[in-house]
């Protein structure tokens, strides 16, 4: 166990709603990233929070969006879901503001578009 | 832009058999590489890292990786596998002055052990 916790575990949705997915970091890392892994693929960095506030993004469209929380919880939420949003979301937690440091990650929600 | 290579989709091996993974980077400046496992049902989990010093690096469950950087390689092995090492294996790399702690994964390597 990694600590990092995210719930749900498993969601469907039908194209075109909206889904939030959400993620405790481990204790003591204000740091939190989300990770798109489509089927047979790598994870692939969505952003990073760090204190709150967004500090980094990968290439991914305005309609994913998140929040981090006092708490340093996070959500990430997808507006006007596709077909090829269906994926394994995977949130990771790291220590303040460190570099040289490991990702910690957690189980995954297993999202599926319909 | 970063990217990570893994040379082998899908590697077959019987058990006590010999393992290396090959990982190439694309980043020319300074970086950090990680293995990371996923056995089936679960979470990423660590294997090893390399941050600086010793190019060989030991990690958990006898695997270990050598960090070669004239070729931008970190290759995972180890010496003699079990069944319980089939799994999918990924290669991650992030670099510490990007501002933010991105980590850029291969698209991973499957491991089918066979008893």
């Amino acid at each position: 166990e990694t600590g990092v916790t995210q719930s749900p575990t498993h969601l469907i949705k039908t194209r075109g709603q909206q889904v939030t997915l959400r993620c405790s970091s481990q204790s003591g890392h204000n740091t939190v990233s989300w990770y798109q892994q489509a089927l047979g693929q790598g994870p692939q960095f969505i952003f990073q929070y760090y204190r709150e506030e967004e500090n980094g993004r990968g290439n991914f469209p305005p309609r994913f969006s998140g929040l981090q929380f006092p708490n340093y919880s996070s959500e990430l939420n997808v507006n006007a879901l596709e077909l090829d949003d269906s994926a394994l979301y995977l949130c990771a937690s790291s220590q303040p503001g460190a570099m040289n440091t490991e990702a910690f990650f957690g189980q995954g929600t297993r999202l599926t578009v319909v | 832009a970063q990217s990570v290579s893994q040379h082998n989709h899908h590697v077959i091996l019987s058990e006590a058999a010999s393992l290396e993974l090959g990982c190439n980077y694309s980043y020319g400046g300074t970086v950090n590489l990680f293995w990371y496992v996923q056995y089936p049902g679960q979470h990423l989990q660590l294997l090893l890292k390399y941050f600086s010093g010793d190019p060989l690096v030991k990690g958990i469950k006898g695997f270990e990786a050598e960090f070669i950087k004239s070729k931008f390689s970190f290759n995972l092995r180890k010496p003699s596998v079990q069944w319980s090492d089939t799994a999918e294996y990924f290669c991650a790399v992030n670099s510490p002055g990007a501002g933010s702690y991105q980590l850029t994964f291969g698209k991973g390597t499957k491991l089918s052990v066979i008893p």
